[in-house]
């Protein structure tokens, strides 16, 4: 009973390629973010939608596009991978937008060669 | 810039010893403080966390102090456990901003 899911969990890939990355939370949250953590471990929020409607959207390249099918959906598309975009990116959700408690998937693992 | 910041980066204490991790921020409109775990390859899960308008909160073996005017928090483990080596992030929330600390890295030597 996997609450929040990441597919792929391993992604290795070359300069130039294009990618996405699925999440899917089982919880009936409202509200869904995706986060990079780097080699240093530091996390950082990208994006945040609060059903299907994007609410936070920091400074990411544009390359980087979040779409929400569903309220339980969340996918990250990434376009022209880049070897800065080499980390871990996790999935999360929150009952609602005012919510604090996150949930967090289990990660995905890109690597850009 | 960082909006919370963390320490120390890393950390090692002996089974049964007391682990500390400090935080400070600079928001006073920040008003929802978490502690995070993260173990090796997994994603971080909620730990504890404390609203500002108590100073202290204790759940098991893990207590947050807070001190508002000061602008700081630390997450007190008491009798460290080797279970407890991780990775641990604090947070800072208001609204649909969240920010995390930089992570301590906790080791517990048996």
């Amino acid at each position: 009973d996997t609450a929040v899911s990441q597919t792929p969990k391993y992604l290795v890939t070359q300069m130039g390629n294009d990618k996405s990355i699925k999440c899917e939370q089982n919880l009936g949250h409202d509200t869904m973010y995706w986060y990079k953590q780097d080699s240093k471990k530091f996390l950082k929020i990208m994006f945040s939608y609060n059903n299907k409607e994007l609410i936070i959207n920091e400074t990411v390249p544009n390359r980087f596009s979040p779409k929400s099918p569903d309220k339980a959906h969340l996918n990250l598309h990434i376009n022209s991978l880049e070897l800065g975009d080499s980390a871990v990116y996790f999935c999360a959700s929150s009952q609602n937008r005012g919510a604090y408690e996150q949930y967090f998937g289990p990660g995905t693992r890109l690597t850009v060669t | 810039q960082q909006q919370v910041k963390q320490s120390p980066q890393s950390l090692i204490v002996q089974k049964g010893g007391i682990s500390i991790i400090n935080c400070a921020y600079e928001n006073t409109a920040f008003d929802y403080f978490p502690w995070y775990q993260q173990f090796p390859g997994k994603g971080p899960a909620l730990l504890i966390a404390i609203r500002p308008d108590v100073s202290e909160k204790k759940e098991g073996r893990f207590t947050i102090s807070f001190n508002k005017s000061a602008k700081q928090f630390s997450l007190h483990i008491m009798d460290s456990q080797p279970g407890d080596s991780a990775t641990y992030f604090c947070a800072a929330s208001m609204g649909n901003q969240f920010y995390f600390g930089t992570g301590t890295s906790l080791t517990v030597i048996p």
